[in-house]
């Protein structure tokens, strides 16, 4: 099985300043296809989760440009460039190369 | 619009059995994996099963392998999830996925005595 881990599990962030996720597989999520299988979820408080970035660092239809994703093989990264008081929820990465595996989930909270 | 809608959670003792459904719209179910996710009561993710778009090839979790059964009816454009042996770690949100988005709003299962 595919191990997700998420770093840090919980993050306060004054609205404005970046912050940054990191999230590592236990093996590598290339695909023989040159894809690579890593998404980004944002579930909001209340809602169900909401697909932010597709294979590493696609940003989902709509999904402000202040959200990237990068990374390769097993280590990867969700930044904000600014954040804003609409971004607080949990964000989760996704490996879907084996079944399907969820990080931990990193709580972002507004100062 | 694509939109899917849970169905079928409660309230089942331990032992017992449920049938979610998940009726799909909006797009040509029969193309498109689906999946069934759920969540605990204020915890993380689980990835629950998976089935490919005419139903022939299915994946389980460990925790839920002979005890939960995938399936669909391209027909009625609806996904299952039949629940057997139900225990109190059970519990949790189910979300019905299409590949990787989008999600339910999800059925609420609930196992206890």
């Amino acid at each position: 099985d595919i191990i997700m881990t998420q770093t840090p599990l919980s993050l306060s962030v004054t609205p404005g300043q970046p912050a940054s996720i990191s999230c590592k597989s236990s093996q590598s999520l290339l695909h023989s296809d040159g894809r690579t299988y890593l998404f980004w979820y944002l579930q909001k408080p209340g809602q169900s989760p909401q697909l932010l970035i597709y294979e590493v660092s696609n940003r989902f239809s709509g999904v402000p440009d202040r959200f990237s994703g990068s990374g390769s093989g097993t280590d990867f990264t969700l930044k904000i460039s600014r954040v804003e008081p609409e971004d607080v929820g949990v964000y989760y990465c996704m490996q879907s190369l084996q079944l399907r595996t969820f990080g931990q989930g990193t709580k972002v909270e507004i100062k | 619009e694509v939109q899917l809608v849970e169905s079928g959670g409660g309230l089942v003792q331990p032992g017992g059995s449920l049938r979610l459904s998940c009726a799909a719209s909006g797009f040509t179910f029969s193309n498109f994996w689906m999946h069934w996710v759920r969540q605990a009561p204020g915890k993380g993710l689980e990835w629950v099963s998976s089935i490919n778009g005419d139903g022939i090839s299915t994946s389980y979790a460990d925790s839920v392998r002979g005890r939960f059964t995938i399936s669909r009816d391209n027909a009625k454009n609806t996904l299952y999830l039949q629940m057997n042996s139900l225990r109190a770690e059970d519990t949790a949100l189910y979300y019905c996925v299409r590949s990787t988005w989008p999600w339910g709003q999800g059925t609420l299962v609930t196992v206890s005595s």
